[in-house]
């Protein structure tokens, strides 16, 4: 079953903070995230592991939720380079390394 | 460091032709992947591998066969294309803890007609 990401694209000015969040219908063990450029590959930014600290990354930071099965990205005092869509991705199974992913979140910084 | 390889880049295929897209890691990575993303979609599993000699099916399977030839290298087949195969595909690849992510390659755009 493949995680839920809402918003499905966002429109930033430089500066601004935005949140991006990733919901399964399933109990989660880990999140991962990954932005992709366009016309590029996924880049991993960040996992999230359950009883885990929130992680960061530049000034992008995300936060894990157990109990409502849900991991959030925030994207503080964006930069025009945090343009790009953002995929979290939930593991298939109860181990393992499989990831489902979700169907991205575009995001546009401007000027 | 080169990372994860794929090749081709880009490739245009007859409906009903084969071929065989190539992928090779330097990383030492234990677990290998296959994922193809349509436009405005994410990327959906087709099929993975966790150590050399292993194979399994992911989300969408129907279509491909795969080969890990060695710890290197992981191989997606396409016996008989179809336009519905139309789409950009990436090879990735970890290490078998679920603790790290996926390296991707740069990804094969290919287009069936």
């Amino acid at each position: 079953q493949q995680p839920v990401q809402s918003p499905q694209a966002v429109i930033l000015r430089e500066g601004e903070d935005a949140v991006i969040n990733c919901s399964s219908s399933k109990a989660l063990y880990s999140v991962h995230w990954y932005r992709q450029k366009h016309g590029e590959a996924p880049v991993f930014l960040m996992i999230l592991l359950k009883g885990g600290e929130q992680k960061g990354h530049e000034k992008i930071s995300a936060s894990f939720n157990e109990k409502k099965q849900q991991s959030s990205l925030y994207l503080t005092a964006s930069q025009l380079s945090y343009s790009g869509t953002y995929f979290c991705g939930t593991p298939m199974g109860a181990a393992g390394n499989k990831l489902t992913f979700g169907g991205g979140t575009r995001v546009l910084v401007k000027p | 460091n080169a990372g994860v390889t794929q090749t081709p880049k880009f490739q245009v295929l007859k409906t009903g032709q084969s071929m065989t897209l190539q992928c090779a890691q330097d990383m030492n990575h234990n677990s290998m992947y296959w994922y193809r993303q349509d436009p405005g979609m994410g990327l959906r599993l087709i099929y993975y591998s966790a150590s050399e000699g292993t194979t399994d099916k992911g989300e969408v399977p129907n279509g491909y066969n795969v080969s890990r030839l060695n710890k290197r290298e992981f191989s997606l087949r396409l016996e008989s294309a179809a336009p519905s195969q139309t789409s950009v595909y990436f090879c990735a690849s970890s290490v078998v803890r679920d603790l790290y992510g996926y390296t991707f390659g740069s990804g094969t755009r290919l287009t069936v007609v």
